[in-house]
């Protein structure tokens, strides 16, 4: 079983929706929990950064990380074609140096 | 600033071959990482560095060496190449592993 499990997708959505991406995960130690957007053929980029439990809101997107249920979730609000891109969950403990974990990614189609 | 910089952009080695992927960083971060990434498998961590002339595994790190003489670089190397290193290769760097990551635009690396 993988520490961080994503629904692969496609998720294919209207403009104007409001989206959510999800990701599980089986280590209670992770403490930090981060979203990357990663463009076809590009590298990802940090996207949303958060630590511990909680909400965290940044324009259009809000992260929201429930450790009781080790689940973490990322909103969309009025998406837009130029949100189309695959996005990855990655998460780390708190204590020592490990790196981050990542999740396969989920896929996301905006129609416009 | 560049960022981090990955080169070469894309590679065809043939079996057997060794070859070094260079990775460079201009913002003093002292957090450097190599992953690969394939087809529903997400991002795995080949190898990681805290600060010059400290690295570790991974989680696959077989197949790979590196070594962190500066700062700014963070090379990987291909001892003996097999197809199944065919991937795509990103490297990237942090202020410190509880941040978020700044990643290159990764290496398209085939072996045939």
């Amino acid at each position: 079983q993988k520490e961080v499990e994503q629904d692969p997708g496609p998720l294919s959505v209207p403009e104007g929706a409001i989206v959510s991406l999800n990701c599980t995960y089986s280590n209670s130690a992770f403490q930090y929990f981060m979203w990357y957007r990663q463009y076809s053929r590009k590298g990802p980029e940090l996207l949303m950064y958060t630590y511990s439990s909680g909400n965290k809101e940044d324009g259009r997107f809000t992260a929201q990380v429930d450790k009781s249920s080790k689940y973490i979730s990322l909103f969309i609000r009025d998406s837009q074609p130029s949100d189309s891109a695959t996005y990855l969950c990655a998460m780390k403990p708190g204590a020592g140096r490990r790196a981050l974990t990542f999740g396969s990614g989920t896929r996301l189609q905006v129609q416009p | 600033n560049a960022g981090v910089t990955q080169t070469p952009k894309f590679q065809v080695l043939k079996t057997g071959q060794s070859m070094t992927l260079q990775c460079a960083q201009d913002m003093n971060h002292e957090y450097m990482s190599w992953y690969r990434q394939d087809p529903g498998m997400g991002l795995r961590l080949i190898h990681y560095s805290v600060g010059a002339g400290i690295t570790d595994q991974g989680e696959v790190p077989n197949g790979y060496n590196v070594s962190r003489s500066t700062t700014e670089d963070f090379p990987l190397r291909l001892l003996s190449a097999a197809p199944s290193q065919t991937s795509v290769y990103f490297c990237a760097s942090s202020p410190d592993s509880n941040y978020g990551y700044t990643f290159g635009s990764g290496t398209r690396l085939t072996v045939v």
